[in-house]
């Protein structure tokens, strides 16, 4: 079945440090892929996505590039901040339609320290 | 109106209790979901709806009962839970197909739920 595979946590990064999370996917079709931040105590907040292939998502920073020949989906961020402490799941969606559901993958968390 | 709001932010309830968690959007949104997240791992799908009919059950125990009165509202009753149901229950909705970010899911920020 569809899967996604990151690495696990936890990372600890001191602030302007660059960052990178490997997401890495196995799914049937053409999936969207996405990257959802969870800051301590809240839902989830869609960080940023990509619907087909070579798309790069962009937003606060982070960038992700949809490679379908290593399929994969990594995370990256040039200068991390303190308050990008979080924990990140990267998730695909393989249905069109609007009532397909989220695979996600297990989460990484990120500590930045000042 | 652009978010998901869930109420309560916080439960707290007994074995015997019966409770209910609510969910509302007012995005025009066709899809709205029920998960349920434990700490330190991913959210977990339990229930979907789409165009107020239940369409996806993830074998989830009959004492997670939801229900979607109209398009903007998603309830999750809840009866004789277990403290292995502690947990933060999120709620989340998404556009129909044909509007854009229609393949996105749109998260509310969570009930935590503590079950005694």
């Amino acid at each position: 079945g569809d899967s996604v595979t990151q690495m696990e946590g936890p990372v600890t990064l001191s602030e302007e440090a660059f960052l990178t999370i490997n997401c890495t996917y196995t799914a049937t079709g053409y999936p969207s892929l996405f990257w959802y931040v969870q800051y301590p105590g809240e839902g989830l907040q869609l960080l940023l996505k990509a619907t087909k292939a070579d798309d790069k998502g962009s937003n606060k920073g982070f960038e992700a590039t949809y490679r379908k020949e290593t399929t994969s989906f990594h995370l990256e961020k040039g200068s991390v901040q303190v308050s990008d402490s979080a924990v990140y799941f990267c998730a695909l969606r393989t249905d069109g339609g609007s009532q397909g559901n989220l695979i996600f993958g297990k989460g990484t968390k990120l500590s930045v320290k000042p | 109106d652009t978010e998901v709001t869930q109420t309560p932010k916080h439960l707290v309830m007994g074995m015997t209790n019966k409770k209910s968690l609510k969910c509302e959007q007012h995005m025009g949104h066709r899809a709205m979901y029920w998960y349920k997240q434990k700490a330190k791992k991913p959210p977990e799908l339990m229930f979907v709806y789409s165009y107020e009919k239940l369409s996806i059950n993830e074998s989830v125990p009959s004492r997670f009962s939801p229900e979607c009165p109209n398009s903007s509202l998603l309830n999750l009753h809840l009866h004789a839970l277990q403290p292995e149901d502690s947990a933060l229950y999120l709620c989340a909705s998404s556009p129909p197909a044909g509007q854009s970010s229609y393949n996105e899911q749109f998260f509310g920020p969570g009930t935590r739920l503590t079950v005694l």
